[in-house]
């Protein structure tokens, strides 16, 4: 079974402390690796695809990296407009390429 | 235009009325998907229309009942719901092809009384 997890369930930087959010996943083929950030009562915002294993992509404070069984989100010198939940999702490709799998999501605090 | 709008934002129900939730998208995605989201948890598939014909339902209770009039409109028509079907819904769409991301709308809160 198709599975996401991700780690740290919370995680609390003080402004300007740099880190790393965790994405393992399990599946049956690889299609892509879907990065979103989803502030409250709102809907996702893509952020990153990565399609294979060395593939590195950077927006901002932000760098996603991923291996064949993870991908990490770093975080640089983040601020505390960053605070958002980091949602990852992988399609695979024994399902249909409109179903994603979605981790349970970080949820990202950073303190002025 | 690169976004995906939906209303309303917010709708409270009653268990026996009937609603409508809209979305829109002018990206020229033929791809379009309902999205249940519980406080907490990730995104729940729903449904996908893919050309306009409907092409997953995860198993859905009927009493939700999605519509694709056109390439650009999505909508969830919504019949005697229960309390517990209060939460975020989220519209998205995308190319139909392998390798695209899903670009997500604001999302209607809804809640059922």
């Amino acid at each position: 079974e198709d599975q996401v997890t991700q780690s740290p369930e919370a995680l609390r930087l003080q402004e300007g402390e740099s880190s790393s959010l965790n994405c393992s996943y399990t599946v049956s083929g690889l299609r892509g690796l879907f990065w979103y950030r989803q502030d409250p009562g709102k809907g996702p915002e893509f952020l990153f695809t990565l399609y294979s294993a060395g593939e590195e992509k950077e927006k901002e404070r932000l760098k996603a990296t991923l291996t064949k069984k993870e991908s990490f989100l770093h975080i640089t010198a983040p601020k505390p407009e960053d605070s958002a939940t980091y949602l990852c999702a992988v399609q695979a490709r024994n399902q249909g390429a409109q179903k994603l799998v979605f981790g349970q999501g970080t949820r990202l605090t950073i303190n002025p | 235009d690169t976004e995906v709008t939906q209303t309303p934002k917010h709708l409270v129900m009653g268990m026996t009325n009937k609603k409508s939730l809209k979305c829109e998208q002018h990206m020229g995605h033929r791809a379009m998907y309902w999205y249940k989201q519980k406080a907490k948890k990730p995104p729940e598939l729903m449904f996908v229309y893919s050309y306009e014909k409907l092409s997953i339902n995860e198993s859905v209770p009927s009493r939700f009942s999605p519509e694709c009039p056109n390439s650009s409109l999505l909508n969830l028509h919504l019949h005697a719901l229960q309390p517990e079907d209060s939460a975020l819904y989220l519209c998205a769409s995308s190319h139909v092809t392998s390798y695209n991301e899903q670009f997500f709308g604001p999302g209607t809160r809804l809640t059922v009384l």
